[in-house]
């Protein structure tokens, strides 16, 4: 079975530019999360989709951050624009229903802006 | 607004058992105890979780107190290939449950 898919793995990218993260979650999961590590915050969530709908977004730093859910098999989060501070590794993660259903990570997208 | 308190490092020898503790003191009722492990650049990966009694599966155990105040992982025969951060997650059992909130984990560092 296919894991949670994520693109691109590693991304360089200049002050400025947009930056589009990609995920899969795994077939027939209904709940996708997208956390955000970095070595002084640690793990945080940024936000929660469920049925492709946003149900918690306040983990979303700032205007420049948007996720979008357009179909229950695919997800984007994008920073426009982006910034130093943003660089981090960038985690989707996936989910059967609600409650205390396992949660699966993907192997993350190691963002960093110069 | 930590729920879980766990030792920041520690280290254990390889073919021994690790045993790595957690407190949740204000854990409530309907509140699980899960484990999540992750080793250097991959994405964290399900462990094991539990409720009042102690679990078991093919990865670890968990011992979880009666007063449910704390809990211990056991990895009964450490092997490098388990140095990684180990993160206890207190979890709601309801919708609002269905995200985990990390903390900063122990990183077990098990040596030859």
């Amino acid at each position: 079975d296919a894991g949670v898919i994520q693109s691109p793995r590693h991304e360089v990218t200049e002050m400025g530019q947009e930056v589009t993260l990609r995920c899969k979650p795994i077939s027939g999961h209904n709940s996708l999360f997208w956390y955000r590590q970095t070595m002084m915050r640690g793990l945080e969530l940024l936000i929660y989709f469920n049925n492709n709908v946003p149900i918690d977004d306040s983990g979303m730093p700032e205007d420049r951050f948007s996720a979008k859910m357009p179909n229950a098999s695919f997800s984007t989060l994008k920073i426009q624009p982006s910034e130093p501070r943003d660089s981090a590794v960038y985690f989707c993660a996936s989910s059967l229903g609600h409650g205390r259903n396992t949660i699966y990570f993907g192997e993350g997208s190691w963002l960093t802006v110069v | 607004d930590a729920k879980t308190t766990q030792p920041t490092s520690m280290d254990c020898a390889e073919g021994r058992a690790a045993n790595l503790p957690c407190n949740h003191s204000t854990i409530s009722g309907n509140e699980y105890v899960y484990w999540y492990r992750q080793i250097h650049s991959q994405g964290p990966q399900y462990i094991i979780h539990g409720l009042k009694n102690n679990e078991t599966n093919e990865m670890a155990s968990l011992i979880i107190t009666e007063d449910r105040k704390s809990s211990t992982l056991i990895l009964p025969h450490a092997t490098l290939r388990d140095t990684a951060v180990y993160y206890c997650i207190v979890r709601p059992n309801n919708n609002a449950g269905n995200m985990l909130t990390f903390g900063g984990g122990t990183r077990l560092m098990v040596k030859p």
